[in-house]
């Protein structure tokens, strides 16, 4: 159980298109998705947190017109980097998190992340 | 100072191996220790999370939390090439559906057969 998926796996683009990745929550519905960004030996840069329904929190740094978050549904979000630049090729990751459970911890499930590649 | 630590790598040992990975951090309000396990071009996958200080053990795995001195450790034992993947660790203040994790560098490890 707990699986996220992501779509696609990976993009290529032109320099100042725009590029949408979704994020689903596959056998769970999720409280709160977050996204987080990957550069090559690096660590998992939070970008933003987004809950049903509701804006979502960028972090400091992250430019919310830049990076546009939609969370339309318990299973779904969509990040979507608009005018997208070279700089803007990572990796992107999103996760999934749900409130409630027997345990006290409540654990991110990770989808399998999306390569973005802007020319 | 970066808020968490992580020890550089990469990092080759023989299948067998009883291998240590590290983290440092400087926010006492973590209380939640989490390492992953992340194979090359995927997503993390959760190894173990510790609440607080103190040990943990999940077969080959052990994670060793000691909030005193700010660190904390994961130990593989019978290390195996399936192993080789990079590990991360991330803390967090607090659980629920909307804690922040705050992740380490991250490690990659090797186990040559």
């Amino acid at each position: 159980g707990a699986v996220v998926s992501q779509h696609p796996s990976w993009v290529i683009c032109k320099s100042g298109t725009s590029v949408k990745i979704e994020c689903r929550s596959l056998d769970f519905q999720a409280t709160t998705m977050f996204w987080y960004r990957q550069f090559p030996k690096q660590s998992l840069m939070l970008m933003a947190t987004s809950n049903e329904g509701s804006k979502a929190t960028y972090e400091q740094g992250v430019e919310k017109d830049k990076f546009l978050i939609n969370h339309a549904s318990l299973t779904l979000s969509t990040l979507t980097v608009t005018s997208a630049h070279p700089e803007d090729s990572s990796f992107y990751i999103c996760s999934a998190a749900y409130s409630g459970g027997l345990d006290s911890y409540n654990e991110q499930f990770f989808g399998p992340g999306t390569r973005l590649t802007v020319l | 100072q970066k808020e968490v630590e992580q020890d550089p790598g990469p990092l080759s040992v023989p299948e067998g191996a009883i291998v240590s990975l590290n983290c440092t951090y400087s926010n006492s309000a973590f209380q939640y220790f989490m390492w992953y396990r992340q194979y090359s071009r995927k997503g993390p996958e959760l190894l173990m999370y510790t609440y607080s200080s103190g040990n943990k053990e999940d077969g080959r795995f052990t994670a060793q939390v000691d909030k005193s001195s700010k660190y904390i450790s994961l130990f593989i034992r019978d290390s195996q090439p399936s192993d080789s993947a990079t590990y991360l660790c991330a803390m967090s203040p607090y659980t629920g559906a909307n804690s922040k994790l705050t992740f380490g560098k991250g490690i990659t490890l090797s186990v040559r057969p």
